[in-house]
């Protein structure tokens, strides 16, 4: 199963929105409601930031919000904030129960 | 709270067997599917496989040859091993909660990551 594309890299402005996009296939992404978007900071272990497509865990800020369409899914962050400054990561329930992640998309904070 | 608590062998040799233990404590262990995934040294996220308390697994098709996840009910606990390592199996090692199957529904807890290096 290959992994999901996601751009390298993203950047804004504090205050601005960046998306990101995560992009599969019709045995992933496309086939399935179950991406999730994972934030990572650096020496860190992952910490899920979206659920199936659009929900948020409790207690992650309502700034960062997740959509999908066709085989590619988004996350956007809106009011950029230092602390936003880290790598993300998609995943997706692929066919015969496997899970697929995104390359990763590191996104700075200008 | 529910917290994972893993470790293992932080240096092997190639050929060697990789063998890793995540406890969890605070939680429900019965429910839920635990998973490994690993993240080679400035790469992404790869999963590696999931257990459910009931013994039932799931592997990514890549590694499947390779490796063997299985759970202790008793002591709330799961491992992962993984055969016949080479340099490319050098990373951080973590495991992880979901509520579905085949992280459908998010991993939502993690454990603190392994580091493990193979080199002879």
């Amino acid at each position: 199963q290959s992994a999901l594309t996601q751009p390298p890299s993203a950047s804004g402005s504090p205050g601005q929105s960046v998306t990101i996009s995560c992009t599969g296939t019709s045995s992933d992404v496309g086939g399935y409601n179950y991406v999730s978007w994972y934030q990572q900071h650096p020496g860190k272990a992952p910490k899920l930031m979206i659920s199936e497509v659009s929900k948020r865990p409790s207690g992650v800020p309502d700034r960062f919000s997740g959509s999908k369409s066709g085989n590619t899914a988004s996350l956007t962050v809106s009011g950029l904030q230092a602390e936003d400054e880290a790598d993300y990561y998609c995943s997706s329930y692929a066919v015969s129960n496997n899970v697929v992640f995104g390359g990763g998309t590191k996104v700075t904070v200008l | 709270q529910v917290q994972l608590q893993q470790w293992g062998a932080g240096l092997l040799k190639p050929s060697e067997t990789l063998s890793l233990t995540c406890a969890v404590y605070g939680g429900s262990f019965s429910g839920y599917y635990w998973s490994w995934i690993r993240q080679p040294p400035g790469k992404g996220l790869e999963w590696i496989g999931e257990i459910n308390h009931s013994g039932s697994n799931n592997y990514n098709p890549s590694l499947k040859s390779r490796v063997t996840i299985s759970v202790d009910t008793s002591k709330n606990q799961f491992s992962v091993k993984l055969s016949s390592v080479t340099a490319a199996d050098t990373a951080v090692y973590y495991c992880a909660r979901g509520e579905h199957s085949s992280g459908a529904y998010g991993m939502d807890v993690w454990g603190q990551g392994t580091t493990v290096t193979v080199s002879s």
